[in-house]
């Protein structure tokens, strides 16, 4: 089955500094990429959307200046997280969709925590 | 825009009882829907997705839902719940090429 692998699950980065979390589809190629924000006790919040190829489309209230989106290839994107503040600090997740049919497939997820 | 609703934040049932969770969504034109579960500790995982024909819908682990189109619901239900069930609950509404979640139903099933 389809499967995505998300990395690092885990980082602890200092104020200030940027972090990236690569989301790689493994066996399939993903035309289309999402990133969400999960956070405590709460739902899956849709970041962004993301194309291979072309921009990434935002959703309201979601800063791209400091959530970089990066699709290059059909089985790659990455999201940076740019001068990272204490706020930031959540549960990353990405899906990608593609593979067999119609349907979507998450990553395990990276637990952000920015002290 | 699309909105998804879970009514019921957190349930505790007890082993063996029967489960019904609610979705409701916000969205006059076709959709696709779906049912995940996220176990303690782990990634999401797909129970069942609605896409067209039989509105009721078979999924994993005996869960199943039904798509009633005139309520915009897509209710979970299971007839016995195991212990193994306790996780979070997540309804989802796919629209216009994006997914949108429900804010979860946390479960906990007591042995």
């Amino acid at each position: 089955g389809a499967v995505v692998s998300q990395h690092p699950s885990r980082v602890i980065c200092k104020s200030g500094t940027s972090v990236k979390i690569e989301c790689r589809s493994l066996d399939f190629q993903a035309t289309t990429m999402f990133w969400y924000r999960q956070f405590p006790k709460k739902s899956l919040m849709l970041m962004a959307t993301s194309n291979e190829g072309s921009k990434a489309t935002y959703e309201q209230g979601v800063e791209k200046d400091k959530f970089l989106i990066n699709h290059a290839s059909l089985t790659l994107s990455t999201l940076t997280v740019t001068s990272a503040h204490p706020e930031d600090s959540s549960f990353y997740i990405c899906s990608a969709r593609g593979g067999q049919g119609f349907g979507y497939t998450f990553g395990s997820g990276t637990r952000l925590t920015v002290v | 825009a699309q909105s998804v609703s879970q009514h019921n934040h957190h349930v505790i049932l007890s082993e063996a009882a029967s489960l019904e969770l609610g979705c409701n969504y916000s969205y006059g034109g076709t959709v696709n829907l779906f049912w995940y579960v996220q176990y303690p500790g782990q990634h999401l995982q797909l129970l069942l997705k609605y896409f067209s024909g039989d509105p009721l819908v078979k999924g994993i682990k005996g869960f199943e839902a039904e798509f009633i189109k005139s309520k915009f619901s897509f209710n979970l239900r299971k007839p016995s719940v195991q212990w193994s069930d306790t996780a979070e609950y997540f309804c989802a509404v796919n629209a216009e090429q994006k997914l949108v979640f429900g804010t979860g139903t946390r479960l906990l099933v007591s042995p």
